[in-house]
């Protein structure tokens, strides 16, 4: 079975700019969450989808924004980028959200 | 508060045994995770255990969980130089937030 995907691997932005980075879930599963990692502050969570409902969202400002198709594939978007979103973004599916969490790769997002 | 505590370092020689602390808050988290990151790389689920046992073993992880003084611990039997990599315990929590919350990782060192 794949595991959980996430495009692309890396990007490099502008502050100001906008990104958009994809999840697709294991098959079958779907919940999709999404974390923020930097050295910083850790791993916090940003938000989680659940058919197509985000079910709950982080502490985090309104430039981050997600959602979910109908096949559990997911994307979030960061509009006006600065400099403090560099960090890794990782998504990780499951059946309900509240059972066992498998994690993608990450995004690793620079913003120069 | 939402603090998962976990200490920031370990230090072992290959083929001895590791252990890697976590304290936690929930009393009624639901799972507790142990998850591996390598450099550049995503989380990998190592193992995981319900709020209601105790132990768990799994070939060369032992997974302890003492509910009265919220501590979960991990044990790596035989140590490998592969083990080397950052370890992060983070609860489910059972408010049906969606969410895991995460220690900030213990960066294990495995020496020749």
């Amino acid at each position: 079975k794949a595991g959980v995907t996430q495009t692309p691997r890396y990007l490099i932005k502008t502050r100001g700019q906008q990104v958009t980075l994809s999840c697709s879930p294991i098959s079958g599963h779907r919940s999709v969450s999404w974390y923020q990692q930097t050295p910083g502050q850790g791993l916090q969570f940003l938000f989680e989808y659940f058919s197509e409902t985000q079910r709950n969202k982080g502490n985090f400002p309104g430039r981050f924004s997600g959602r979910q198709f109908s096949n559990s594939r997911s994307e979030m978007n960061v509009s006006t980028l600065e400099l403090g979103d560099s960090a890794l973004y990782l998504c990780a599916s499951s059946f309900s959200g509240l059972d066992t969490q498998y994690f993608g790769p990450g995004t690793r997002l620079t913003v120069l | 508060g939402e603090d998962v505590e976990q200490s920031l370092f370990l230090s072992v020689r290959e083929g001895d045994s590791s252990v890697i602390n976590c304290t936690y808050t929930d009393s009624s988290s639901t799972y507790l995770y142990w998850y591996k990151q390598e450099p550049g790389a995503g989380l990998q689920l190592l193992t995981y255990i319900f709020s209601n046992m105790d132990m768990k073993q799994d070939q060369r992880l032992t997974v302890l969980l003492n509910k009265k003084d919220k501590h979960l611990s991990l044990r790596i039997a035989d140590t490998q130089t592969g083990d080397s990599a950052i370890y992060f315990c983070a609860e489910s929590k059972a408010d049906s937030s969606y969410k895991l919350i995460f220690g900030s990782g213990t960066r294990l060192l495995v020496r020749p």
